[in-house]
């Protein structure tokens, strides 16, 4: 059974970088079905894409978040990361990790449970 | 890239049939058939319902239902259940100039 789980700080100081990890049990992140995309929510308001990867390492982001975020993959620890720089309070939210069929195919079938981010010095 | 427009609240009684609607533009929806709904109880993440406009992964109610026409898809929900109170999110691709993945706001449907 596929799982996914968010790990990472908990709390960020402003103008600093997040970084996040997403374990995959279940299912082989190296899987050439599958793409690993990272979504955030910010408390009480709605979903937004930060960006996808695939095994090889290939990436799509959002643009507008582009120029702050890198995702990569760790195919040997079945995981993959997110970091994010200068982070700001508008970067306060869950980040959730899910899996997806294609690189701007928004089937996300299998979500982690995500792992809430605040930022505050 | 703005958000994909919902109505930010639908209720009905239990056994009626209410719609979502998901209005975008002709740069996702009304352009490709890559349309997602996700529900989502309070503190739980989002479960995937409809995909690719129509298609239900395995697992899902036959009771959830979408379709689509111009830039506007919809969420069917027939035989409205206690269990169905939640928040509904739709997910487009958009293309053009800079491919993106974009979500609706979100709509809270109330079983009353």
């Amino acid at each position: 059974q596929l799982q996914l789980q968010e790990s990472g700080p908990g709390l960020v100081k402003p103008s600093e970088t997040l970084s996040l990890t997403c374990t995959v049990s279940g299912d082989s992140i190296s899987s050439s079905s599958y793409y690993w995309g990272w979504i955030r929510q910010p408390p009480g308001k709605g979903l937004e894409w930060i960006g996808s990867i695939y095994y090889d390492g290939s990436t799509y982001y959002n643009p507008s978040l582009k120029s702050r975020v890198t995702i990569s993959v760790e195919k040997s620890k079945n995981q993959c990361s997110l970091k994010q720089t200068s982070v700001t309070a508008a970067d306060a939210a869950v980040y959730y990790c899910a899996r997806s069929s294609g690189h701007y195919i928004p089937n996300f079938d299998s979500w982690g449970q995500g792992t809430l981010v605040t930022v505050s010095s | 890239q703005s958000a994909l427009t919902q109505p930010a609240s639908v209720s009905g009684s239990p056994g009626q049939s209410i719609t979502i609607s998901c209005t975008g533009t002709s740069s996702d929806i009304g352009t490709y058939n890559l349309v997602s709904w996700y529900q989502q109880h309070p503190g739980k993440a989002p479960k995937l319902m409809i995909y690719e406009v129509y298609k239900r992964p395995s697992g899902v109610s036959n009771r959830f239902s979408g379709s689509k026409s111009g830039n506007t898809a919809s969420l069917t929900i027939s035989g409205l259940q206690a269990e169905d109170e939640a928040e509904y999110y739709c997910c487009s691709y958009g293309g053009t100039t800079t491919p993106h993945v974009i979500f609706g706001g979100g709509t809270k449907v109330t079983v009353l």
